[in-house]
């Protein structure tokens, strides 16, 4: 069965720095993208960015580069999100999720499996 | 980026009966390929969202039959036959056709 598996729920300060992590199980994870999905309290969905684990070629959506770093670690199967000075404004749930990347096309199909979501609280 | 917009942003639906759900992209999501990259995703309360259709129109592994997508171009419509209570939660279209891949704003399906 195929299985993203991802960290616990974090409470951090304003300032601090965190990183979270998504295991990938159940397939070979150097041959699909993940893609990183935040949903910020009470609202809908927005993609961060997008990591190929096999090489770490990573793609950024404009409003989160600089903000996040998007890394994989294809000897264990893992993929992370990392922040290194939270704001209160990260607050969401961040989940991760596979997918298919067509290329001989250059296309990326959407997300098939998905991981239950990193609630990640930054409060004073 | 491309805009997804959804309508309604909300519904209340007897059980039992039909309701569909409209996403409009403020460009084409035909490829070069002949596919159309438009996808639809249920989360259901407290849940990860979960892939129903993929492509305009195929249904994923598992999802009744009483759910259907339909449309290209720009102008795509996810249809349930007949409502059941597990079909609660919010659905979303997304395109993966150009980066940042972008989710319409939910429609939030209820039970009357």
């Amino acid at each position: 069965e195929v299985q993203l598996v991802q960290s616990g729920a974090e409470v951090k300060k304003p300032g601090e720095s965190l990183k979270i992590s998504c295991k990938a199980s159940g397939y070979t994870f150097t041959t699909y993208w993940i893609a990183w999905v935040r949903q910020m309290p009470g609202k809908g969905l927005e993609c961060m960015g997008i990591i190929y684990p096999g090489d770490s070629d990573t793609r950024y959506s404009a409003s989160f580069k600089g903000q996040v770093t998007i890394s994989a670690d294809k000897s264990i199967d893992t993929a992370y999100l990392q922040w290194s000075s939270l704001k209160a404004s990260d607050t969401g749930v961040y989940y991760c999720a596979r997918q298919e990347y067509r290329g001989g096309w250059d296309v990326w199909k959407g997300m098939d499996v998905w991981g239950r979501g990193t609630t990640v609280t930054v409060s004073s | 980026d491309i805009v997804m917009t959804q309508t309604p942003l909300s519904l209340s639906v007897t059980p039992g009966q039909p309701a569909s759900i409209s996403c409009k992209s403020s460009q084409s999501l035909l490829y070069s390929d002949g596919k159309t990259y438009l996808y639809w995703y249920l989360q259901k309360p407290g849940q990860s969202p979960q892939l129903l259709i993929y492509e305009v129109s195929n249904r994923f592994s598992g999802v009744p039959d009483r759910f259907s997508g339909s449309g290209s171009g720009t102008d795509f419509t996810l249809k349930i036959s007949r409502v059941e209570a597990e079909d609660v939660g919010v659905y979303y279209c997304m395109q993966s056709i150009q980066l940042p891949w972008t989710f319409g704003q939910g429609t939030k399906v209820e039970l009357k």
